[in-house]
């Protein structure tokens, strides 16, 4: 069955480093995939769509990238801000319809 | 974007009772989708509503235990039939706004659900 597997531990950052994120799927072969922020109390935000086809999508401070052979995206927060503390999901998809990982939480330390 | 509010924003229920969740969107929208996320846990979808038709299912889901409607092209209903424990989670609806350029989903912001 497909298997969308995000950092199984939160991350916690000084203000100004990068976090890095991963992202990895098993059994699934996705057009594109998308990276949501969540807050708490809240649903999801869209931030970054990256077609299969694509190795890097930019942002303003976000990175995504997308290697089909490892089966694994990346995300990237550059220069990183108390303010960027959510849960990070990732999301595949060949249609309409979204599977997403479990999250990752950023806690950025000022 | 569209913009999305649900009704009730939370909720503590009995075992045994139903509720039912209501999603409005400020523009009319084809797909709108409702998602399942338990604590910890990601989201899971529960069934995708287009007006004028049937919701579709996901495996592992019911309309017995979730019916939906969807009257018309900004408002959607997810009942929670019958309640235990277990369905004690956040239920949120979103829908896929073709104006966008990713045709990205938009979400509200979620239904706490709480069944003692």
């Amino acid at each position: 069955s497909q298997k969308i597997e995000q950092n199984s531990e939160a991350l916690n950052i000084q203000e100004g480093k990068t976090a890095t994120l991963t992202c990895n799927y098993t059994n699934y072969s996705p057009a594109y995939l998308q990276w949501y922020r969540q807050d708490p109390g809240r649903g999801p935000v869209f931030l970054l769509l990256i077609r299969e086809n694509e190795k890097e999508k930019r942002k303003e401070r976000l990175k995504v990238t997308f290697d089909t052979t490892l089966k694994q995206s990346l995300f990237h927060i550059t220069a990183s801000q108390p303010a960027d503390s959510a849960t990070y999901l990732c999301a595949f998809s060949n249609d309409y319809k979204l599977s997403f990982g479990a999250g990752t939480t950023v806690t950025v330390r000022a | 974007s569209a913009v999305i509010s649900q009704k009730p924003s939370r909720d503590i229920c009995q075992r045994g009772t139903s509720l039912t969740i209501q999603c409005q969107v400020d523009s009319q929208v084809t797909m709108m989708f409702w998602y399942r996320q338990q604590p910890g846990q990601s989201l899971t979808l529960i069934a995708t509503a287009n007006q004028g038709s049937e919701a579709t299912y996901e495996s592992g889901f019911v309309i017995d235990k979730f019916p939906i409607s969807r009257p018309n092209l900004t408002f959607s209903t997810l009942t929670v039939s019958n309640m235990s424990p277990e369905d004690s989670s956040i239920y949120l609806c979103s829908v896929e706004d073709p104006r966008t350029r990713y045709n990205e989903q938009f979400f509200g912001p979620g239904t706490r659900l709480t069944v003692l």
